[in-house]
């Protein structure tokens, strides 16, 4: 089955620095990977994603990169505020028979510091 | 639309109880999933549906779990007897079609000791 990694586990910044979160997958089927932030006591949500006919998306600050050569995927923040200090999970999928099941990263722990 | 919706928000119970747990996705939506988050094993899929039936069951971590969905609003996970190591939050989550991103629930933190 899809194997996603995330690295790194921790990563702190300071404020109005830019931080980048990678991302690498197995399964070279997979053609959809979403990004999901999840603050402290709450449920993840989704900030954005890139399907595999795509090799960057932007959404403000953030931005989403794809090399499907490499089966590598990576989330940039710029300028990042306090208010992004959250755990963000990388997830990939490909369309099967069965449908949309989403493998998860191990979540990177992130800390914008003032 | 409320977004899914999940009871109950805790759950403290003692072990060998039975714990049912309680989800209804947004209207419309095709596809049901039940995650399980540790802090030791991070999100991990359980089990999945699509238009109410159970597609894969490979997470599912022994016999004490069953889930099931009688209809398209309503889907119960339950743990059968209870043991400490189930202790977890417990994440149910819809999404509308193939190659999309899932909206969850606010989860059910279970606590069993």
């Amino acid at each position: 089955g899809e194997n996603v990694e995330q690295h790194p586990s921790t990563l702190s910044v300071q404020e109005g620095d830019s931080a980048v979160i990678k991302c690498t997958y197995s399964d070279s089927a997979s053609n959809y990977f979403p990004w999901y932030k999840q603050e402290l006591g709450k449920r993840p949500q989704l900030i954005i994603d890139i399907r595999s006919n795509v090799g960057e998306k932007k959404d403000q600050r953030i931005a989403v990169t794809l090399n499907k050569t490499a089966k590598h995927f990576s989330l940039h923040i710029t300028e990042t505020q306090p208010e992004d200090s959250a755990v963000y999970f990388c997830a990939a999928s490909k369309r099967t028979g069965g449908g949309n099941k989403l493998t998860f990263g191990t979540g990177t722990q992130l800390k914008v510091e003032l | 639309d409320a977004g899914v919706i999940q009871s109950p928000r805790h759950e403290v119970t003692e072990m060998g109880q039975e714990v049912t747990l309680r989800c209804k996705p947004i209207s419309g939506h095709d596809y049901l999933f039940w995650y399980r988050q540790t802090m030791m094993r991070g999100l991990e899929l359980l089990i999945y549906f699509n238009n109410n039936v159970p597609i894969d069951d490979s997470g599912m971590p022994e016999d004490r779990f069953s889930a099931k969905m009688p209809n398209a609003s309503f889907s119960t996970l339950k743990i059968q007897p209870s043991e400490p190591r189930d202790s977890a939050v417990y994440f149910c989550a819809s999404s509308f079609g193939t190659g999309h991103g899932y909206t969850f629930g606010s989860g059910t933190r279970l606590t069993v000791v």
